[in-house]
């Protein structure tokens, strides 16, 4: 089986720009986390979906940030206008459910640099 | 609130033993264990659940003290391949069908031959 899909793996944009993640979860699973991680501040939870529902944004830094998941196999997350402290490698995560003691699969991540 | 693992960061000769800690403010539900190997994601490694469960991971185990608010990973004779990144992300029930997971800042493991 396929594990969790992230594209872009890497991304360089100026700041100002709007930059777009995406990721597939593990197809059955029913929930979708968004990471972001640096050095400074470690892996940190963005957001999560429970059955396409957002559920916990209390993570997004600003609104500047936004989260989406429009089907049960796609999520994006977009940043507009981007700036150069939002560098760092973005983690989406999938589980069949949150919660419960379920295993969450990490996708491969997406390094973003913001010059 | 974050829990708080130590040691940050530990080195250790092929063949020995290390313990990682991680330790709570708050009632745990689960404890989870990550490694993340450098320039790649973190890869799960065991659940803990509430109830003092233990369970292992080939020479890999852990134990949680849900009391104590504690969950400990045990490296015993220790291989190059345990290199990385160890990470516990703790679980909180915050109420129905909401939980969330919030994870250490991680212990670096150096294992040399």
């Amino acid at each position: 089986d396929a594990g969790v899909i992230q594209s872009p793996r890497h991304e360089v944009t100026e700041m100002g720009q709007e930059v777009t993640l995406r990721c597939k979860p593990i197809s059955g699973h029913n929930s979708l986390f968004w990471y972001r991680q640096t050095m400074m501040r470690g892996l940190e939870l963005l957001i999560y979906f429970n059955n396409n529902v957002p559920i916990d944004d209390s993570g997004m830094p600003e609104d500047r940030f936004s989260a989406k998941m429009p089907n049960a196999s796609f999520s994006t997350l977009k940043i507009q206008p981007s700036e150069p402290r939002d560098s760092a490698v973005y983690f989406c995560a999938s589980s069949k459910i949150a919660g419960a003691g379920e295993t969450q699969y990490f996708g491969p991540g997406t390094r973003l640099l913001v010059l | 609130q974050q829990p708080v693992q130590s040691p940050q960061a530990v080195i250790l000769r092929e063949g020995e033993d290390a313990v990682i800690n991680c330790s709570s403010s708050k009632a745990l539900y689960s404890v989870h264990w990550y490694r993340q190997k450098h320039g790649e994601a973190p890869v799960f490694l065991m659940i803990l659940l509430k109830g003092g469960e233990q369970k292992g991971h080939d020479k890999i185990s852990a134990s949680f003290n849900e009391k104590k608010q504690q969950s400990s990973l045990y490296l015993t004779a220790s291989q190059l391949s345990y290199s990385g990144t160890y990470f516990c992300g703790t679980e909180s029930r915050r109420g129905s069908n909401d939980y969330k997971l919030s994870f250490g800042a991680g212990t670096t493991v150096t294992v040399r031959a």
